[in-house]
C-alpha cells in the first residue's frame, strides 16, 4: 500500500545535539511534501513544505529538510536542538488529490 | 483573529450515545477535513469536504457522519456504530487551489465511558 513512513518513533536528545528525522514515501510522480509539528498543548502547525525547486527547504525555528527524489525521502534536520523543540513531528504528502497522507509521527524529547 | 475553532476541548460520553464535535473556520477556506489522532498511528482522515453541500469519506469513515451546510462549519458526529471512539479529533481547512498547507484547530479529546 502507498504510504508515508517515519521510522523514528521516539527520539531523545540533549540540547545542542544535531537532529535528523527520517521520512520516506511510496508515491511515484509529483508530490508535495510537508513537515508539521505539534508542541505540547498546541495546534498542529506547519514547519516547512516542498513543492518544487531547490530540494533543500528551510523552515521556521532553524529547521530544514532535503527532498531526495531518487530515495523518495524528505528528512528533517536541525543542527542544534533546544529544549523548546520537544514536540511531535509529522511528515505528510499530498498527491493527486487534496488529501494529506500523514506518517505515524516522531516524538522528540530534548533534555537540558 | 483568523483561524479554526473546535469545541469542546474535552468531551465525555456514555457508550451508545451519538456525539457531535464542532468545527468552525473564518479563513474563507473551501476545503475542510476531519482527522483522528491516536498514539503511534499519526493522523488518519475521517471525512473531508471540498465545497459546501458535498463531502467524501476518508480512510476511516465507518461510524462517523458529517454535514457541510455552510462554508464556515463542518461538524462531525461520532455515532454509536464507531467501535473505538475514544481519541483526539482534529479539524483542518485548506484554501482554494488545493495541494497546499492545511491549517488545524486545537482539537477535541473525546472519551467514551
Amino acid at each position: 500500500a502507498q504510504s508515508v513512513s517515519q521510522h523514528n518513533h521516539h527520539v531523545i536528545l540533549s540540547e545542542a545535539a544535531s537532529l535528523e528525522l527520517g521520512c520516506n514515501y511510496s508515491y511515484g510522480g509529483t508530490v508535495n511534501l510537508f513537515w508539521y509539528v505539534q508542541y505540547p498543548g498546541q495546534h498542529l502547525q506547519l514547519l516547512l513544505k516542498y513543492f518544487s525547486g531547490d530540494p533543500l527547504v528551510k523552515g521556521i525555528k532553524g529547521f530544514e529538510a532535503e527532498f531526495i527524489k531518487s530515495k523518495f525521502s524528505f528528512n528533517l534536520r536541525k543542527p542544534s536542538v533546544q529544549w523548546s523543540d520537544t514536540a511531535e513531528y509529522f511528515c505528510a504528502v499530498i498527491k493527486d488529490t487534496d488529501k494529506l497522507i500523514f506518517g505515524t509521527g516522531t516524538r522528540l524529547q530534548v533534555f537540558p | 483573529d483568523g483561524g479554526i475553532t473546535q469545541s469542546p476541548k474535552y468531551l465525555f460520553r456514555k457508550e451508545g450515545q451519538n456525539v457531535t464535535l464542532s468545527c468552525e473556520q473564518n479563513l474563507n477556506h473551501d476545503a475542510m477535513y476531519w482527522y483522528r489522532q491516536d498514539p503511534g498511528q499519526g493522523l488518519r482522515l475521517i471525512y473531508y469536504s471540498q465545497i459546501v453541500n458535498d463531502f467524501q469519506k476518508g480512510d476511516i469513515a465507518e461510524g462517523y457522519s458529517v454535514s457541510r451546510e455552510k462554508k464556515e462549519s463542518f461538524p462531525l458526529t461520532v455515532t454509536s456504530a464507531q467501535k473505538n471512539p475514544t481519541a483526539f479529533y482534529l479539524c483542518a481547512s485548506m484554501g482554494a487551489g488545493g495541494w497546499d498547507e492545511q491549517f488545524f484547530g486545537p482539537g477535541t479529546r473525546l472519551t467514551v465511558l
